[in-house]
This record gives C-alpha cells, structure tokens and sequence, in this order.
C-alpha cells in the first residue's frame, strides 16, 4: 500500500504569494491531521479532520492559514499571503480512529516551504 | 488542553549504552502514548506505543513504561547503536473520549557516539 502521499515535495515561493499544500491520505484511514514542524516552535498540530470533518482548527496560526478536505482521499493546506515567517516543514499525516482506540498516525514526506 | 514535557532535550550516550528519555503529561484522560523516532529531513515514524491499560511495553532494545498515578512515562533503548542517533517525540492523546489528537512533546536529539 502506498503510504501518506504529500505534494510539492519542496516549494519556494516569494512573499504575498499563495501557496497550496496537498495530502492524500492512506487508503481506509478516516482521520487526517496537518502539521508543522520548525526547530523553534517544534510539531504544532494545525488542523485534523474527522470522517472529512473538521474537528479542531484551533493550532491553525491566523485567517491566513486555511484547510479542506472534499473527500476521503484528498486535502488541501493553502496559505494567502504567504510571508517568510511560515517557512517550516509541513507533514500530513493520516490515521484510522476509532473510540475504542487510536491506530498509529502515520505521516507523509513532507512539504518543506520556504517563503522569501 | 493537554500538555507534554519531555526531558532530557539532549542526550548524548556511548554506543552500547542505555538512553532513558522521559515524558510527563497534564490530562488525566489522555491513556494513548506513542513515541515517534524523527531521523535527519526524515518523516516522524512510531516506534512504539503504549495504553493505561498497561504499565510496560518492550519491543526488542526498546521499551516504554507507564505511570499513570504521577502522570508520566519513558521511553529505554538499551544497547545503543549509532543508528539510534535521532530526535524522538513523546506524544500522548485520549481516543476514548473520541479525542485523537497528538500532543507532543518537544523532543529529545539523541546522539551515539561509536
């Protein structure tokens, strides 16, 4: 099975600029998560969808920082405007959640931005 | 929320050595604690977990003990090898209050010297 799958790998963009992170999450897996990871702030949890629901979108910085997931299978990070302060690795990272218990949150590459 | 402090944030340890890296918790209902080993540009990936209903878990050279009562837990790599050198997260989460959120600590840079 293909694991977390994240796009761009790496992305440069100027500052103003809009950027656009995408995830697809493991095939089944119900659960999605957005994070970030800076030597500062270490890994800050942005965002995590349940069953395609957004459930807590509290560690999301400002207006500026916006997620979607139209389907099971496909999420969107977009940051409009950028600025050099959001330079950070982002990861996504998908897990099969249940009450019960939680399975292992398995995460992707990652998307490493630079904002200039 | 919840809240996880991690201690030592270094660690250096001689190959074949033991390395103990600790975790505390704030959230009594959090009883899912996994821990993540991040390699250089790498992705955070488990390498072991541990739930309340539990107080020790061993996985090889690996293993992961629980308190509950002084909210706490550890991870022990024993036998150190040099490509143990990593950053290993703690995190912790409560599922059953259909919570599934990771709060994690903010790391520990271990570092094996041959």
């Amino acid at each position: 099975d293909a694991g977390v799958i994240q796009s761009p790998r790496h992305e440069v963009t100027e500052m103003g600029q809009e950027v656009t992170l995408r995830c697809k999450p493991i095939s089944g897996h119900n659960s999605l998560f957005w994070y970030r990871q800076t030597m500062m702030r270490g890994l800050e949890l942005l965002i995590y969808f349940n069953n395609n629901v957004p459930i807590d979108d509290s560690g999301m910085p400002e207006d500026r920082f916006s997620a979607k997931m139209p389907n099971a299978s496909f999420s969107t990070l977009k940051i409009q405007p950028s600025e050099p302060r959001d330079s950070a690795v982002y990861f996504c990272a998908s897990s099969l959640s249940r009450t019960s218990s939680t399975d292992t949150q398995y995460f992707g590459p990652g998307t490493r931005l630079t904002v200039l | 929320g919840e809240n996880v402090e991690q201690h030592p944030s270094t660690l250096s340890v001689q190959e074949g050595d033991s390395a103990v890296i600790k975790c505390t918790y704030s959230d009594s209902a959090s009883n899912y604690f996994p821990w993540y080993k991040q390699e250089l540009g790498k992705r955070p990936q488990l390498i072991i977990d541990i739930r309340s209903n539990v107080g020790e878990k061993k996985d090889q050279r690996i293993a992961v003990t629980l308190n509950k009562t002084a909210k706490h837990f550890s991870l022990h790599i024993t036998e150190t090898q040099p490509e143990d050198s990593a950053v290993y997260f703690c995190a912790a989460s409560s599922p059953e209050l259909n919570d599934y959120k990771l709060s994690f600590g903010a790391g520990t840079t271990v570092t094996v010297r041959a």
